[in-house]
């Protein structure tokens, strides 16, 4: 059973620039979930994406966006870098709700520092 | 506005000792809570949850109790191992609460340190 994996590991960009990561879901898994954790806090939900689709959003303004393909893996964009998005994406699956979906798998994470 | 939290940031326990890490949490809709635990450089792996209906749930030596009406939980560890020692994470989610979609709400961690 393959895991949830994630790229890349670590990036550093410059405030203004914009960023994209990917994430491919454990196998058997298709919904997938993105989580922001900065330094010192717990994750932060930002989306989850199911059928392909944007189904549920956490507080995070529009510049933070996503995709999912039809193999279930997904990417997080963000535009118009800020310092204060520095911090670990991590990228998270799951079966739908309802289907003893109520677990999610974490990857390692990717690590964005902004300068 | 943190509606999990966990209070503590740092536990340390001798081997062979009970570990108990608490989480607080405001918002009682929530009908579902995890633990997860995350070494460094890893992501967040699951440990054990605990449904809305239970009070107590039972894996091996991990055992998580739920108090509904203190909006409470914690998680109990016996015998602590060295490689217990983690970052240790809880979350708790609501099919009401939030926009739609398998939100979960995490505290802050705490740190367990298990010294052999």
């Amino acid at each position: 059973e393959t895991g949830v994996t994630q790229s890349p590991t670590h990036l550093i960009k410059t405030r203004g620039q914009q960023v994209t990561l990917r994430c491919s879901s454990q196998s058997g898994h298709n919904t997938v979930s993105w989580y922001q954790q900065a330094l010192g806090q717990g994750p932060q939900f930002i989306f989850q994406y199911y059928r392909e689709e944007e189904n549920g959003r956490g507080n995070f303004p529009p510049r933070f966006s996503g995709l999912q393909f039809p193999n279930y893996s997904s990417e997080l964009n963000v535009n118009a870098l800020e310092l204060d998005d520095s911090a670990l994406y991590l990228c998270a699956s799951s079966a739908a709700w309802g289907s003893g979906a109520n677990v999610l798998t974490f990857g390692a994470g990717s690590r964005l520092t902004v300068l | 506005d943190q509606q999990v939290k966990q209070n503590s940031p740092s536990l340390s326990v001798q081997e062979g000792r009970i570990s108990i890490l608490n989480c607080d949490y405001t918002n009682s809709m929530f009908d579902y809570f995890l633990w997860y635990k995350k070494y460094p450089a890893e992501g967040p792996t699951f440990l054990i949850s605990i449904s809305s209906i239970k009070d107590k749930n039972e894996d091996g030596r991990f055992t998580v109790f739920l108090n509904k009406s203190a909006k409470h939980l914690s998680l109990h560890i016996v015998p602590s191992q060295p490689g217990d020692s983690a970052v240790y994470f809880c979350a708790a989610s609501g099919r009401s609460v939030g926009n739609t979609g398998n939100q979960f709400y995490f505290g802050t961690g705490t740190s367990l340190t298990v010294i052999p």
